[in-house]
């Protein structure tokens, strides 16, 4: 069965702070792996990984994506109030060629100032 | 900006009810997916949709039923309503080819079932 799993499931931060978030899978047909924030409102796309090793990174968010291990780390870096949210992964699987997304359950971040 | 909107923010129905969840998208996108979010269960698809009239189911299918007449239009049907099905709705869209995955959300419809 495909599953995403995702830890901690939730955390509490300073501001300033450095977290990292993790994320491991087991899908059939791997594609790419996602990451979603979602504050109060919908989720909001932050990044897609597909190759092993290659860091993304949009400003003090950055994703590397493990395909030996079967996981993707989500860094942020002085963290602030305005990064609370759920942090959700998503990875995309495709068996026979249909292609679907398996979210795991999010990481529940907090920030306190 | 793509706008994804669905029709109810709040909704409370009885068990029973037969319950319609609409959504709307502005950007001509082929693809829409309904998904259901619930505490300590993350996202999961309901179903969704590559195209006018086609559907094809998601995880977690059963006690639902979706019609797309129209390509900017997705309902969510829920035939017959029960206390199981009380959750957040939301639902999303995304074009064809590589940019599927940046799927637009809209603002999710959280329904009650007593």
């Amino acid at each position: 069965e495909d599953k995403v799993v995702q830890s901690p499931l939730s955390l509490v931060v300073h501001e300033g702070d450095t977290v990292t978030l993790n994320c491991s899978y087991e899908v059939t047909n791997f594609r790419s792996l996602l990451w979603y924030k979602q504050e109060k409102k919908a989720p909001t796309f932050l990044f897609m990984l597909t190759s092993s090793g290659i860091e993304k990174k949009s400003g003090r968010l950055s994703s590397i994506l493990d395909k030996k291990e079967l996981s993707s780390i989500l860094n942020i870096t002085a963290t602030q109030t305005g990064d609370s949210a759920i942090y959700l992964c998503a990875v995309e699987d495709a068996p026979g060629g249909s292609e679907k997304l398996v979210f795991g359950k999010g990481t529940k971040l907090t920030v306190n100032p | 900006d793509v706008k994804v909107t669905q029709s109810s923010r709040y909704l409370v129905k009885r068990t029973g009810e037969k319950v319609f969840l609409e959504c709307v998208q502005d950007m001509d996108h082929e693809n829409m997916f309904w998904y259901r979010q619930d505490p300590g269960l993350g996202l999961r698809l309901i179903y969704f949709s590559y195209d006018v009239k086609m559907k094809e189911k998601g995880d977690i299918p059963e006690g639902y039923s979706v019609s797309r007449e129209k390509k900017e239009r997705f309902s969510l049907i829920l035939e017959s309503a029960s206390t199981n099905q009380t959750s957040m709705y939301l639902c999303a869209s995304s074009s064809q080819g590589r940019e599927y995955y940046e799927q637009y959300f809209g603002p999710g419809t959280r329904l009650t079932v007593t």
